[in-house]
């Protein structure tokens, strides 16, 4: 059974980094392209980032530069690392593997 | 980045009813690579249709999906109670960046 379980979310100043890491059990990482999604309280789905199985990597334009996306195949596991981090990036992330699962998400707030 | 916009925002209708709604894309989405989406306050998104038209595993066949190009359509043909959700399009088309429609609210009227 594919599973995906996200961590390492939680309150952070603005400016600061934080790195999400999403546990996968029932496949491995690097077998199907894996993305992260956001979504700020009371709002709609915002596509972050991708990363392919070939390790080809994409972001939205409202975090490029800022955040990287990446995987260990030793861990089986996706992170995706947060710098520079701005009001605007409060929200739930979820991790995803292709378009069929999905991770329970995960909250990032960023206090001013 | 193609730009998706849902429409009607919200959708007020009663059980058994039948709802359908739409996704028009700035762009043509390449390959019908247009999926749908339902959430439930405080879920994870589910997976309905891919492929502009193909059911998700499990999905229950009430759910269809149409359309090509720029217009996409969701319908439910007889609204269940646990059908009444927020429900997103995304396109997920040859090269990133993917985008999601603002979403639509099915709300018991």
């Amino acid at each position: 059974e594919v599973q995906l379980v996200e961590s390492g979310g939680g309150l952070v100043q603005r400016g600061g980094s934080l790195r999400l890491s999403c546990a996968a059990s029932g496949f491995t990482v690097n077998s199907n392209y894996m993305s992260w999604v956001r979504q700020a309280p009371g709002k709609g789905l915002e596509w972050v980032s991708i990363i392919y199985s070939g390790g080809s990597t994409y972001y939205a334009d409202s975090v490029k530069g800022r955040f990287t996306i990446s995987r260990d195949n030793s861990k089986n596991t996706l992170y995706l690392q947060m710098n520079s981090l701005r009001a605007e990036d409060t929200a739930v992330y979820y991790c995803a593997r292709d378009l069929f699962h999905w991770g329970q998400g995960i909250l990032v707030t960023v206090s001013s | 980045e193609i730009v998706l916009t849902q429409s009607p925002g919200t959708l007020s209708l009663s059980p058994g009813e039948r709802a359908t709604l739409s996704c028009r894309a700035s762009q043509s989405v390449s390959n019908s690579y247009l999926a749908w989406y339902q959430q439930k306050l405080g879920q994870a998104p589910r997976l309905l249709i891919y492929g502009a038209s193909i059911r998700a595993t499990g999905i229950p066949d009430r759910f269809s999906g149409s359309g090509s190009g720029t217009d996409f359509t969701l319908t439910i043909s007889r609204l269940e109670p646990e059908d009444f959700a927020v429900y997103y399009c995304q396109q997920y088309g040859s090269s990133p960046p993917w985008t999601f429609g603002q979403g639509t609210k099915v709300e018991i009227k």
